[in-house]
Parts: C-alpha cells; sequence; structure tokens
C-alpha cells in the first residue's frame, strides 16, 4: 500500500532533549516536506527537500534540522527542543514537487515538550 | 505563494450540496488552485486541483471564475462523514518550487 509513515504518533519529551520523527515513504517520491499544525494557524511548512541530498527552508524553520541522505526518508531533528514547538507534525510527500500534483499525507505526530 | 481568504466555518444539511468559497484575487497565471480535507487530527486528503478549467472527480467539483481570483468547492451531496477542514491553497512549482502553505481553511460541518 502506497503511503507516507512517521513515527513515533505520540511523543512527550523535556526542554533541550534532543528528539528525532522519522518519515518515511514507500512511493519512490522525490518530494517530501514537514510541516507543523497550531490551532488556529493552519498548517505551516517547517522544511523541504526536492530530491536526495537538497533541501530547502519552509515558513518556519527556526529550531528545526532535516536531512535526506536516501529518497524514501526525511526525518525531522529538534536539536534543543522547546515549548513553543509543541505542535502537531505531518510529513508529506509527491512525486516531484512539480504543478499539478497531489501530496501525500502520514498520520500525524503530536508532541509534547515539558 | 498566492494569500487565500476562506470563510471560517459553514454548515451544510446532510444530503445538500455544500459550496466552499475560495478568494486567491493575487493569484499569477500559472498558479494551480488546490483543495484539501482535514477530518480531526488526520493528515489532509487530497480533494481535486485545477487551473484555469472547472474540474470534476469522484469527490467533488471544483469551479474557478474566469478572472481565477475565486473558486468554489463543490461537494454535491453532503454527508455526516464530510464534516472537517476544507484547506484551498493556490501554488507553481516555477513560482514557489517546493514551498507551500496552508491557510486557516473552512471547518464545514454537516448536520443531519
Amino acid at each position: 500500500e502506497a503511503q507516507v509513515t512517521q513515527n513515533p504518533r505520540y511523543l512527550i519529551t523535556v526542554t533541550g532533549k534532543k528528539l528525532t520523527v522519522t518519515c518515511s515513504q514507500n512511493m519512490n517520491h522525490e518530494y517530501m516536506s514537514w510541516y507543523r499544525q497550531d490551532p488556529g494557524l493552519g498548517l505551516r511548512q517547517i522544511y523541504y527537500s526536492m530530491n536526495v541530498e537538497v533541501t530547502d527552508k519552509g515558513d518556519v524553520p527556526e529550531g528545526y534540522k532535516v536531512s535526506r541522505k536516501e529518497k524514501r526518508n526525511f526525518p525531522l531533528i529538534l536539536e534543543s527542543p522547546s515549548p513553543n514547538q509543541t505542535s502537531l507534525y505531518f510529513c508529506a510527500s509527491s512525486p516531484t514537487g512539480g504543478d499539478g500534483e497531489k501530496l501525500f499525507f502520514g498520520s500525524g505526530t503530536q508532541l509534547s515538550v515539558l | 505563494d498566492a494569500k487565500t481568504t476562506q470563510p471560517t466555518s459553514m454548515d451544510c444539511a446532510e444530503g445538500r450540496a455544500a459550496n466552499l468559497p475560495c478568494n486567491h484575487s493575487t493569484i499569477s497565471g500559472n498558479e494551480y488552485v488546490y483543495w484539501y480535507r482535514q477530518i480531526h487530527s488526520q493528515g489532509p486528503q487530497y480533494i481535486i486541483h485545477g487551473l484555469k478549467n472547472n474540474e470534476t472527480n469522484e469527490m467533488a467539483s471544483l469551479i474557478i471564475t474566469e478572472d481565477r481570483k475565486s473558486s468554489t468547492l463543490i461537494l454535491p451531496h453532503a454527508t455526516l462523514r464530510d464534516t472537517a477542514v476544507y484547506y484551498c491553497i493556490v501554488r507553481s512549482d516555477r513560482t514557489n518550487a517546493g514551498k507551500s502553505t496552508f491557510g486557516d481553511g473552512t471547518t464545514l460541518t454537516v448536520k443531519p
């Protein structure tokens, strides 16, 4: 089944403790992206990747890192999480990121930073 | 990406058509209009997209005005399961390669 898989689904951590949220897709998509969703603010793009070893900042990249060493994986790294990064996170992918393509979303990761 | 404006919330009676408007007055010529929906806190689900012409698929119809400054998503026979937040976004790979931002969306409530 074609899908985008995020792990974990729920994560509670403490301020400053490094964490990684994994994202994997099995559709051989070149384009992958991370979003965060906060009440009343819709989805905001954090980082995106047009292909392996190519990443770029979205609208809210501060406090996050990403890497794209393989086509299928696009982990989101929080080196020193803070409470304002408590949010619902979504990973998404599409074939090339080009015009007319739909995004496939993962099920989300609810992160709480205490 | 062009900014979009949607009503915060709408209600619709079950079995009736739901018409969700979106304004995108600053859309440029090569930007597509996309619609997604999100049920509870699940990942957003693609519904439909278009450039200039009206589009229809098994889920919905998309009506784009001739000047492309606004569009309407139509769910022809709304069911209770269509209750969700609906997002309208506009983007083009050529002008905003890779970047895409969702607004606040419209919360559609389908009532029995």
